[in-house]
């Protein structure tokens, strides 16, 4: 069993359309939670990041962390076509080793 | 300056050459990192640097070589690298050890 588990996809919305991605994780000394978006041919980015449980909204995304479901999700509101990327989540227990989820394909349509 | 600059941004190389990766971030950020992606995989960890010395090294083979000239400064020296070593190679750094700015990542192909 992988440490984290992300569908892969593609997931394929039309825009203006509510997007909810989700990882799910085995490792309980997770503390750090993380979504990247990456385009293609580019390094990924940081979108948003939460310590321990909980929600953090930022713009048009939220994040949300359930420790005790070893559960994380992204939700991105009024998806745009510039929303078209590959989302990875990824954790962390504080140490310097991050763990990243497979990505999963987005494409918003217009 | 919230940037990572790798240098150069694509790098053809035969197998007997020896070649360099450069990242370079004026953050302040104490931890660096290097790693390999595949086309559509995740990006899998190589090396990390806190504080300028090498901390860990996920038993990559002696043909990658990392190096931290200063705090700012990360290289990758790269000599007999086969086919299948053909990847992007991603720089990152962070103030903690999460919380990654990446550059652009170098594509690397090898003939």
């Amino acid at each position: 069993q992988k440490e984290v588990e992300q569908d892969p996809g593609p997931l394929s919305v039309p825009e203006g359309a509510i997007v909810s991605l989700n990882c799910t994780y085995s490792n309980s000394a997770f503390q750090y939670f993380m979504w990247y978006r990456q385009y293609s041919r580019k390094g990924p980015e940081l979108l948003m990041y939460t310590y321990s449980s909980g929600n953090k909204e930022d713009g048009r995304f939220t994040a949300q962390v359930d420790k005790s479901s070893k559960y994380i999700s992204l939700f991105i509101r009024d998806s745009q076509p510039s929303d078209s990327a590959t989302y990875l989540c990824a954790m962390s227990a504080g140490g310097f080793k991050t763990i990243f989820g497979a990505g999963t394909r987005l494409f918003v349509k217009a | 300056d919230t940037e990572v600059t790798q240098t150069p941004k694509h790098l053809v190389m035969g197998m007997t050459n020896k070649k360099s990766l450069k990242c370079e971030q004026h953050m302040g950020h104490r931890a660096m990192y290097w790693y390999k992606q595949k086309a559509k995989k995740p990006p899998e960890l190589m090396f990390v640097y806190s504080y300028e010395k090498l901390s860990i090294n996920e038993s990559v083979p002696s043909r990658f070589s990392p190096e931290c000239p200063n705090s700012s400064l990360l290289n990758l020296h790269l000599h007999a690298l086969q086919p299948e070593d053909s990847a992007l190679y991603l720089c990152a750094s962070s103030r903690q050890g999460y919380g990654y700015t990446f550059g652009s990542g170098t594509r690397l192909t090898v003939v």
